[in-house]
């Protein structure tokens, strides 16, 4: 069974600097998925940036930016230049792959609010 | 293209009482996922529909169940419904064919059971 952990459950940070959203996970899989999913009090999950399992290179959109350590099983998010719309629940979640259809295991997520 | 829509997106029950959910998935996606989210237990899977099939299932009682449609639109249907039932209900979708596993998901449907 995969596990995903989120050990911050708040964060905060100001406009236009640069914040780190920490993720670990375990899994017995090889070819797996990870995302950072964000919340708005809108309730609408947005995928932020997905990662994966076999590929070295960190991924990055924009501002968003990944921190994929494999062996350590560590998944952390970096927003840059961090804007008042940033302010966000923030999931992390993984995929199995393989047969395990439609299936994102979520962390608990952590509630960043940027302050102007 | 228009994004995954769910209906309704409120609504109010009692004990006991039973309730469907709908999600109309993005034109061309064929998996239907259905989550749901509570303070208490986060996000938990329900159950994954593909081609009306459903492939896989997370760790609810059956009194949770789920049907898909030949044009991909999916129901959730819970019986008996508990206050523990109250939540939010999120679909999302997803297209195998292009990027694997990343899952697009709906504004959600809050249940609250009185």
């Amino acid at each position: 069974a995969q596990t995903v952990t989120q050990s911050q459950p708040e964060m905060s940070v100001q406009e236009a600097e640069t914040v780190t959203l920490s993720c670990t996970y375990d899994t017995s899989e090889n070819n797996y998925y990870l995302f950072w999913y964000k919340q708005p009090p809108s309730r609408q999950m947005i995928l932020v940036i997905r990662q994966e399992a076999y590929k070295q290179q960190n991924a990055t959109e924009n501002r968003f930016s990944v921190n994929f350590q494999k062996a350590a099983k560590s998944f952390s998010l970096k927003i840059s230049d961090s804007q008042l719309g940033d302010t966000a629940m923030y999931f992390c979640a993984s995929h199995a792959g393989g047969t395990s259809y439609g299936k994102l295991t979520f962390g608990q997520g952590t509630i960043l609010t940027v302050h102007p | 293209k228009a994004g995954v829509t769910q209906t309704p997106r409120y609504l109010i029950k009692t004990r006991g009482q039973q309730v469907t959910l709908s999600c109309s998935p993005i034109s061309g996606h064929r998996s239907v996922s259905w989550y749901q989210q509570t303070p208490g237990q986060g996000l938990q899977f329900l159950f994954e529909y593909f081609s009306e099939t459903q492939r896989n299932k997370g760790n609810f009682p059956g009194r949770f169940s789920g049907r898909q449609f030949s044009n991909s639109r999916s129901e959730m249907n819970v019986s008996t419904l508990e206050l523990g039932d109250s939540a939010l209900y999120l679909c999302a979708s997803s297209s195998p064919g292009t990027s694997p596993h990343e899952q697009f998901f709906g504004p959600g449907t809050r249940l609250t059971v009185l």
